[in-house]
């Protein structure tokens, strides 16, 4: 079956650190394109960042919102992709999920970081 | 922020035919391919239209996807009380160097 499981979402303080991770099963982990997406209590989808396949370059984009904080890493021996998390903001409170392929084929059930003091 | 301009809301009678419609621009739905996610409620999203209006293994016909210039359209026919759910359309955007999702779309069956 195939598969994404994300795990690590917690309750933090603001300014703090997290680090998400996504495990994958039932398809090539190396040879997708993963993403993160999150979704803010009550409100849309929002795109966090995107890491290409070694094989097609490896190349990270990410959001605004983000850039400078968020950072993207995968580990293709472990079928896991990452999203580091640092200097969080309130603003980032939401249901994270991780999505593979370049049209977010197959999603995760998502895990939730709540930013409060 | 969303720039993909979609209606808050759409409904429809079992077995009839609702569209939802996605406004962009030439740097993402006007280059490149527009994807459709459904997201019941309670639920992850689940990808119903994908690269050139195409459906996964599992997606009724019921549910179309096309494209001209900077707009596209997902078309549900027959609609039936399981669609009730968000809709979102998404597609990466050139100038943004990113995805961009649409602003979602609540179809209600009546």
């Amino acid at each position: 079956e195939v598969q994404l499981v994300e795990s690590g979402g917690d309750l933090v303080m603001p300014g703090g650190s997290l680090r998400l991770s996504c495990a994958g099963s039932g398809f090539i982990f190396s040879n997708a394109w993963m993403s993160w997406v999150r979704q803010a209590p009550g409100k849309g989808l929002e795109w966090v960042g995107r890491i290409k396949s070694k094989p097609a370059g490896g190349t990270i984009d990410y959001a605004a919102p983000v850039k400078g904080r968020f950072s993207i890493s995968r580990d293709d021996s472990e079928n896991t992709l990452y999203l580091q998390m640092n200097s969080l903001k309130i603003e980032d409170t939401a249901v994270y999920y991780c999505a593979s392929g370049d049209g977010f084929d197959i999603w995760g059930q998502g895990t939730m970081v709540t930013v409060s003091s | 922020q969303s720039v993909l301009t979609q209606p808050p809301s759409a409904s429809g009678t079992p077995g009839q035919r609702v569209t939802i419609s996605c406004s962009g621009s030439s740097s993402n739905i006007g280059s490149n391919d527009v994807y459709w996610h459904q997201q019941l409620p309670g639920t992850a999203p689940k990808v119903l239209i994908y690269r050139k209006n195409q459906r996964p293994s599992g997606v009724p016909d019921r549910f179309s996807g096309s494209k001209s210039g900077t707009s596209a359209s997902l078309a549900i026919s027959g609609l039936r009380s399981e669609d009730e759910a968000d809709y979102y359309c998404a597609a990466w955007d050139d100038s943004l160097s990113g995805y961009v999702f649409g602003t979602g779309t609540k179809v209600t069956v009546l």
